[in-house]
């Protein structure tokens, strides 16, 4: 899988918005950018994916740029429970199944009151 | 539904002891993999199965060997254990087999099996 980097840490106010980048510059045509995130004391859990567009659920938005050697993970409000550390994982669908992961280091987001 | 068991939650062994830790995916799941997570090296993948076969590998060494039953419950064996073993082991299951292509985006994870080796 191709690599990502992300900032070690960052740190937001409580319901503010926050902005998680993820630079992939070697990102491959068929790669899909996966979001997980960990929370302390838990396994990760998933949070969001794209392609090309923009996407958003309830937990989040993805903002892919046009030449997808980047993205950014909004969590619109943030809250205490969003604190945990984010992954941005590239997938190649052509590349085991949907468990398989390769994990980089991830950003460690504080939240504060 | 149930989501991903792993079992035992701790466990501390002994450096030269074995240790097998099992788990139980989210039912339906056919796909489940093993990672190991230390303070040091973060998340690593170990090995992937699906339906009963090993798909993927990670670069550990023949200690650490898994397999997986019909029922797509999957164990993972740790032989002669070594005091960097330590660690937590996470499980995680999806429907498989590719991703996107059938709709499976989600990987599923336990809450982990914290081992401690003595």
């Amino acid at each position: 899988d191709a690599k990502t980097t992300q900032p070690n840490s960052m740190e937001s106010n409580e319901e503010e918005p926050v902005h998680l980048p993820c630079n992939h510059s070697t990102i491959s045509g068929t790669d899909y950018i996966h979001w997980y995130r960990q929370l302390p004391s838990q396994g990760p859990e998933y949070v969001i994916h794209g392609l090309t567009s923009n996407v958003n659920n309830r937990m989040a938005s993805l903002a892919i740029a046009e030449d997808r050697k980047s993205s950014t993970l909004i969590l619109h409000r943030a809250t205490l429970r969003d604190a945990a550390v984010y992954y941005c994982i590239l997938r190649d669908p052509n590349t085991g199944t949907a468990s398989k992961l390769t994990f980089g280091t991830g950003t460690r987001l504080q939240v504060t009151l | 539904k149930a989501g991903v068991t792993q079992t035992p939650r701790y466990l501390i062994k002994t450096r030269g002891q074995q240790v097998t830790l099992s788990c139980s995916p989210i039912s339906g799941h056919r796909s489940v993999s093993w990672y190991q997570q230390t303070p040091g090296q973060g998340l690593q993948f170990l090995f992937e199965y699906f339906s009963e076969t090993q798909r993927n590998k990670g670069n550990f060494p023949g200690r650490f060997s898994g397999r997986q039953f019909s029922n797509s419950r999957s164990e993972m064996n740790v032989s002669t254990l070594e005091l960097g073993d330590s660690a937590l082991y996470l499980c995680a299951s999806s429907l498989g087999p590719y991703a996107p292509l059938t709709g499976t985006t989600e990987a599923f994870f336990g809450q982990g099996t914290r081992l401690t080796v003595v």
